[in-house]
């Protein structure tokens, strides 16, 4: 079955940054676009951008265009989303999910979350 | 690019229907019937409960419905069951290949 296992949680200092992985398995890690979607505590769903595994092409929101940088090694089939010069703000769940053009392109599988707290 | 604009909360009792609405624009939910509603319990990761508007993935039951009209989707709850009580979430695509994410719904079983 199609699974997206993402990284543990991360404690980080402001004005660190942190890297967060997405390892897909069950499927073709290259036929499917992976989005980023955060959710501070409490709150609802933001989304962040895209990278198609396949060409490595990407799109940044543009709340995160200079800080977000998301990229991916298919021989891991595995994405990362880093992000960098945390703030309080950047508090939140970050999931990764996949896109498939058969349910017209939302997001049809999430992993379960990684937790980044940004605390001094 | 704003947040779609969902009712904070709706409540209902079981058996009763509810609708919850998702308000955009032509740049995203107006535009496109790429719209897609989510389910989200506390802790957990969303699940897709209708994409395309109005379409259940395999596993969803009937009693979730979709529909749109102009620039605002709605997602409909028939015969509310206790196991509905969840956050929801719309989420549209937009101009510029980007997507966006309605604000929530908190529905209550009363």
């Amino acid at each position: 079955q199609v699974q997206l296992v993402q990284s543990g949680a991360e404690v980080k200092k402001p004005g660190a940054s942190v890297k967060v992985s997405c390892k897909g398995s069950g499927y073709t890690f290259t036929g499917f676009y992976l989005h980023w979607v955060r959710q501070a505590p409490g709150q609802g769903l933001e989304w962040m951008g895209w990278i198609n595994p396949d060409s490595d092409d990407t799109q940044v929101g543009e709340n995160f265009q200079g800080r977000v940088t998301m990229t991916r090694d298919t021989s891991i089939n595995t994405a990362y989303m880093e992000m960098t010069r945390l703030t309080s703000d950047d508090t939140a769940v970050y999931y990764c999910a996949r896109v498939d053009l058969v349910v017209g392109w939302s997001f049809d599988a999430w992993g379960q979350g990684s937790l980044i707290t940004v605390s001094s | 690019q704003s947040a779609l604009t969902q009712p904070a909360s709706v409540s209902g009792s079981p058996g009763q229907s509810i609708t919850i609405s998702c308000t955009g624009t032509s740049s995203d939910v107006g535009g496109y019937n790429y719209v897609s509603w989510y389910q989200q319990f506390p802790g957990k990761a969303p699940k897709l409960i209708l994409y395309e508007v109005r379409n259940r993935p395999s596993g969803v039951p009937h009693r979730f419905s979709g529909s749109k009209s102009g620039n605002t989707a709605s997602l409909t709850i028939s015969g509310l069951q206790a196991e509905d009580e969840a956050d929801y979430y719309c989420s549209s695509y937009t101009t510029s290949s980007s997507r966006v994410f309605g604000t929530g719904t908190k529905v209550t079983v009363l």
